[in-house]
C-alpha cells in the first residue's frame, strides 16, 4: 500500500543551522509529493510540492527534490530561524487515485533556538 | 480573500452530547475533507466529499457524520457514539480537476469533551 515515513522528532537546531527532515515514501508509479507546515494551534499550510521525478519544490528558503530512485522527498533549508519552529508533514497523492485524498506522514517537530 | 473558515476555534461539550463543527470555503473547490489530529500524531481522514450530495468514509468514520448540501459547506457532527472525541479537527478542500490536487486547510477546531 501507499505510505509515508518521516524522521522522528523533535529536531532541535540553533538559529542559522542547516536543516534536513527526511521523508521516504512507498507508492506505485509517480505520486505527487507535498510538504506542509503547521504552526502551534493552527491548520496546515502548503509549503511546497513536486509532481515528477527530479522536480524541485521550493518556497520561503525551503527546498525538496523528488528522488524516484530513492523514493525520497527530503526537506532542506540552509539557515533556519526561530520562526521556522513548527511541525512539518510530508504527504503524497497516489498516482492512480481518482480523488484528492492525501496520505500523510506522522509529522516532525522542529525547534529552533536563538 | 478566499479561504476556509472553521468555527468555533474552541468548543466544549459534555459527554453524551452531539456537536457539529462548521467548515465553509469560498475557494470554489469541489472536494472537501475532514481530518482528526491527536497530540503528537499525524492526520487521520474521517470523511471526504468530491461533489455535492455525495461523501465517502475515510479511515476513522465511526462515531461521525457529515452532509454536503452546498458546495461551500461540509459540516461534521461528532456523535455520542464517538468513544474519544477530544481532538483537534481540521477541514480541507481541493480542486478535483486541477493537478496535482493539493489540499488547503482551515485553522481547525479544538474540541474538548468532558
Amino acid at each position: 500500500g501507499n505510505s509515508v515515513t518521516q524522521m522522528e522528532g523533535p529536531v532541535t537546531l540553533s538559529e542559522e543551522a542547516f536543516l534536513t527532515i527526511n521523508c521516504t515514501y512507498t507508492a506505485t508509479g509517480y505520486p505527487s509529493l507535498f510538504w506542509y507546515v503547521q504552526y502551534p494551534g493552527e491548520g496546515l499550510q502548503l509549503l511546497l510540492k513536486a509532481t515528477k521525478a527530479d522536480d524541485k519544490g521550493s518556497n520561503k528558503g525551503f527546498e525538496a527534490t523528488y528522488r524516484k530512485e530513492t523514493t525520497s522527498f527530503h526537506l532542506e533549508k540552509g539557515s533556519v530561524q526561530v520562526s521556522d519552529s513548527a511541525v512539518y508533514f510530508c504527504a503524497l497523492r497516489p498516482y492512480s487515485s481518482n480523488t484528492g485524498k492525501l496520505i500523510f506522514g506522522q509529522g516532525t517537530t522542529l525547534q529552533v533556538k536563538p | 480573500d478566499g479561504g476556509i473558515t472553521q468555527s468555533p476555534k474552541y468548543l466544549f461539550r459534555k459527554e453524551g452530547q452531539n456537536v457539529t463543527l462548521s467548515c465553509e470555503q469560498n475557494l470554489n473547490h469541489d472536494a472537501m475533507y475532514w481530518y482528526r489530529q491527536d497530540p503528537g500524531q499525524g492526520l487521520r481522514l474521517i470523511y471526504y466529499s468530491q461533489i455535492v450530495n455525495d461523501f465517502q468514509k475515510g479511515d476513522i468514520a465511526e462515531g461521525y457524520s457529515v452532509s454536503r448540501e452546498k458546495k461551500e459547506s461540509f459540516p461534521l457532527t461528532v456523535t455520542s457514539a464517538q468513544k474519544n472525541p477530544t481532538a483537534f479537527y481540521l477541514c480541507a478542500s481541493s480542486i478535483e480537476d486541477r493537478f496535482p490536487y493539493e489540499q488547503y486547510f482551515g485553522p481547525g477546531t479544538r474540541l474538548t469533551v468532558t
